[in-house]
């Protein structure tokens, strides 16, 4: 099994460039999330998707957008890079309501860098 | 009082020894606490959890200890070997939800010197 796939794996935009990051999970899990991750901090939650057909915002939404495809695809969009947008971003996934379903499963990440 | 490991953001240990890790959290309705791994370049990875009905955890050299008075938990990594260097997490979040929102720490950067 390949776990959480992301693409790319690595980006560079210019301000005011738009993109998608496309994420995709064969483990049939419910919920799927777009983290980010700056230097020496740890993850900070853009938006999540608890089930397919509902997203809601995490904590730093402003700037993105996201859509929850199907139940394996997340994709997360920039419609107007700045570059305080550039950091690493994680797409992960969990499986649902009961024992160990809270535990996520990364990806690789996504370097976006934006001059 | 009782006395809190702080959180530091970097740790060196020698190989061999063992390796206490610090993270304080900070909501008190959270019940379930994750421990991650990140090595260079990769995603974050799963190394234990511990609900709040228990204050100790073990797995395979490492033990999570969890102190819901102070809001505070440890990960113990005994005879740390050169492939524990790495940034770890510890996560917060509430065990019965439907979608696993957690909040991480800042993380501690664990150096092994051979």
């Amino acid at each position: 099994n390949a776990g959480v796939t992301q693409t790319p794996k690595f980006q560079v935009l210019k301000t005011g460039q738009s993109m998608t990051l496309q994420c995709a999970q064969d483990m049939n899990h419910n919920s799927m999330y777009w983290y980010r991750q700056d230097p020496g901090m740890g993850l900070r939650l853009i938006y999540y998707s608890a089930s397919e057909g509902t997203t809601d915002k995490g904590e730093v939404p402003n700037g993105y957008n996201v859509s929850r495809l199907n139940k394996r695809e997340f994709s997360l969009r920039l419609e107007s890079a700045a570059p305080s947008q550039t950091s690493v971003y994680f797409c992960a996934s969990s499986g649902g309501t009961y024992s160990g379903a809270n535990v996520l499963t990364f990806g690789a990440g996504s370097r976006l860098t934006v001059l | 009082g009782e006395s809190v490991g702080l959180h530091l953001p970097t740790l060196s240990v020698q190989e061999g020894d063992n390796s206490i890790i610090n993270c304080a959290y900070s909501n008190s309705a959270s019940d379930y606490f994750i421990w991650y791994k990140q090595e260079s370049g990769k995603g974050p990875q799963f190394i234990i959890d511990i609900r709040s009905n228990m204050d100790k955890r073990q797995g395979q050299r490492v033990t999570v200890l969890l102190n819901k008075t102070v809001k505070h938990l440890s990960l113990q990594i005994a005879a740390t070997q050169p492939g524990d260097s790495a940034v770890y997490f510890c996560a917060e979040t509430i065990f019965w939800t439907n979608a696993g929102k957690s909040t991480f720490g800042d993380g501690t950067t664990l150096t092994v010197k051979p």
